[in-house]
């Protein structure tokens, strides 16, 4: 069974500039949550995405959009990066949504941003 | 509001010792509980997890925790600690229902320094 798995591992980019992270989900799960986990910080919810929709945003601007697949893999987008964008992003998969009883999320190792 | 509050930002035990971390939460209906742990440059791992029942839980890695709603706390034990072990530990609570749609809460995290 292969667990989530994120890419690239790291990249630099610069302000302004817009990045798109990637994540494949563990086998079996339909759902995909993303978090961003500043330096010192615990992980912050960014969104969910539910067979291909998103089904809840944390408290980030439109500029960080996502999408789900088919596959139920996922993208990241964050446009116009800012300086405060870096940080290791990290994707979460799972199967169905909390409401149904579902909170146990499986983690990948995350994408490390790096704006300049 | 939901939080999530980790009061030890830094432990440092040595090794064999016993091991308390600590996680006290703020939520207006039963929680579900979980403890990651994040090896330095990796993901999240889940450790364990309470949901309802034994308020003892075991975890992995000989890891456990009590779940103690009158005093909203969720503390992290190991009797004896491996210099393995080092990493930082972070507990989360869920479901979020606020805007989230169901997502975890993190801690700031506690960093476990093990010495020898």
């Amino acid at each position: 069974e292969t667990g989530v798995t994120q890419s690239p591992t790291h990249l630099i980019k610069t302000r302004g500039q817009q990045v798109t992270l990637r994540c494949s989900s563990q086998s079996g799960h339909n759902t995909v949550s993303w978090y961003q986990q500043a330096l010192g910080q615990g992980p912050q919810f960014i969104f969910q995405y539910y067979r291909e929709e998103e089904n809840g945003r944390g408290n980030f601007p439109p500029r960080f959009s996502g999408l789900q697949f088919p596959n139920y893999s996922s993208e990241l987008n964050v446009n116009a990066l800012e300086l405060d964008d870096s940080a290791l992003y990290l994707c979460a998969s799972s199967v169905g949504l909390a409401v149904w009883g579902s909170y146990e999320q499986y983690f990948g190792p995350g994408t490390r941003l790096t704006v300049t | 509001a939901q939080s999530v509050t980790q009061p030890d930002i830094h432990i440092t035990v040595s090794e064999g010792a016993s091991l308390e971390l600590r996680c006290n939460y703020s939520y207006g209906a039963t929680p579900y509980l979980f403890w990651y742990v994040q090896s330095p440059g990796q993901g999240l791992q889940l450790l364990l997890k309470y949901f309802s029942g034994d308020t003892l839980v075991q975890g992995i890695k000989g890891f456990e925790a009590e779940f103690k709603r009158s005093q909203s706390s969720f503390n992290l034990r190991k009797p004896s600690v491996h210099w393995s072990d080092a990493a930082e530990y972070f507990c989360a609570v869920g479901p979020d229902y606020g805007g989230s749609q169901g997502n975890l809460i993190f801690g700031k995290g506690t960093k476990l320094s093990v010495k020898p």
